[in-house]
C-alpha cells in the first residue's frame, strides 16, 4: 500500500517568514495529493490539493508543488500569520480511493 | 459545499458503558464513509471503511467486535464504541467522498470520548 512520508514534525517560524512542509510517497500510481489544516480540537479542512497532471498550483499565500519523479510534494505558506498556526496533513491517493495521510507537521507561527 | 455532522463532540461515559457516534452527510448522499481515531499529536488512523447496506470494512488491529459500525441509510453511518475502556479514549472523526472523483474527502467535527 501507500506509505506518505512527512516533516518536519514541528516547524516554528516568525510571523511573516515562509514556512515549508514536505512530503514524499511511495506508490506511482497516486494521482491525487490533498493538504488539510487542523486546528486544536477541530476537524481536518482541505486548503489546497493537486493532480498528478500538473506541477503546481496557488491560492493566495498557499502553494503546493509536485514532483512525480522523485515523488515528493511540498505545501508552501508565505507571510505567514499567527492564524495559520495549525498542524497540516498531507496525503496521497489513486483518484477516488481513500487517501493514505501523512504524520502532521504542527506549524507555530510567533507574532 | 459539503458538510459532514459528526454527534456528539464530546462525550464521557463510564468504563465498560458503551457510547454511539453518529455521523451524517448533510447535502449529499454518501455510499461510503470512513472512521478514523486520532491520538493527541498524531496523524489520523482509519480504522475501518463503512459502506451503506453492507459491512464495514476494518483495518487491521481494528476489533470489530468492540467498534460496531452501522451505515443504514445513504446519510449515516454510526460507530458505536462497546464496552468502552480508559485506552479507548481518543478523537474520532468520520468522513465522507462527496460526489466526484476529485472532490477530496469532508471531515465530520470530531468526538472527544473520555472513559473514565
Amino acid at each position: 500500500g501507500e506509505n506518505v512520508e512527512q516533516h518536519p514534525s514541528t516547524l516554528s517560524v516568525q510571523e511573516g517568514d515562509s514556512a515549508v512542509i514536505k512530503c514524499t510517497y511511495s506508490d506511482s500510481a497516486s494521482n491525487y495529493f490533498p493538504w488539510y489544516k487542523q486546528e486544536l480540537g477541530k476537524r481536518p479542512q482541505l486548503i489546497i490539493d493537486i493532480r498528478s497532471n500538473v506541477g503546481e498550483k496557488k491560492d493566495q499565500r498557499i502553494a503546493v508543488t509536485l514532483n512525480k519523479t522523485a515523488k515528493h510534494f511540498s505545501l508552501h505558506i508565505t507571510e505567514t500569520q499567527p492564524e495559520d498556526s495549525a498542524v497540516y496533513f498531507c496525503a496521497a491517493s489513486m483518484g477516488s480511493y481513500i487517501p493514505t495521510f501523512g504524520r502532521g507537521t504542527s506549524l507555530i507561527v510567533h507574532p | 459545499g459539503a458538510v459532514v455532522s459528526q454527534h456528539p463532540s464530546r462525550v464521557i461515559c463510564k468504563s465498560g458503558t458503551s457510547v454511539k457516534i453518529e455521523c451524517r452527510s448533510l447535502d449529499f448522499q454518501a455510499t461510503t464513509m470512513f472512521w478514523y481515531r486520532q491520538f493527541p499529536k498524531q496523524s489520523l488512523m482509519l480504522m475501518a471503511t463503512s459502506n451503506e447496506g453492507s459491512k464495514a470494512t476494518y483495518e487491521q488491529g481494528v476489533e470489530k467486535d468492540k467498534f460496531l459500525i452501522n451505515h443504514a441509510s445513504l446519510t449515516l453511518s454510526t460507530l458505536t464504541v462497546t464496552s468502552a475502556h480508559p485506552e479507548d479514549s481518543s478523537f474520532y472523526i468520520c468522513s465522507a467522498r462527496s460526489g466526484e472523483v476529485y472532490y477530496g474527502y469532508t471531515f465530520g467535527s470530531g468526538t472527544r470520548l473520555t472513559v473514565v
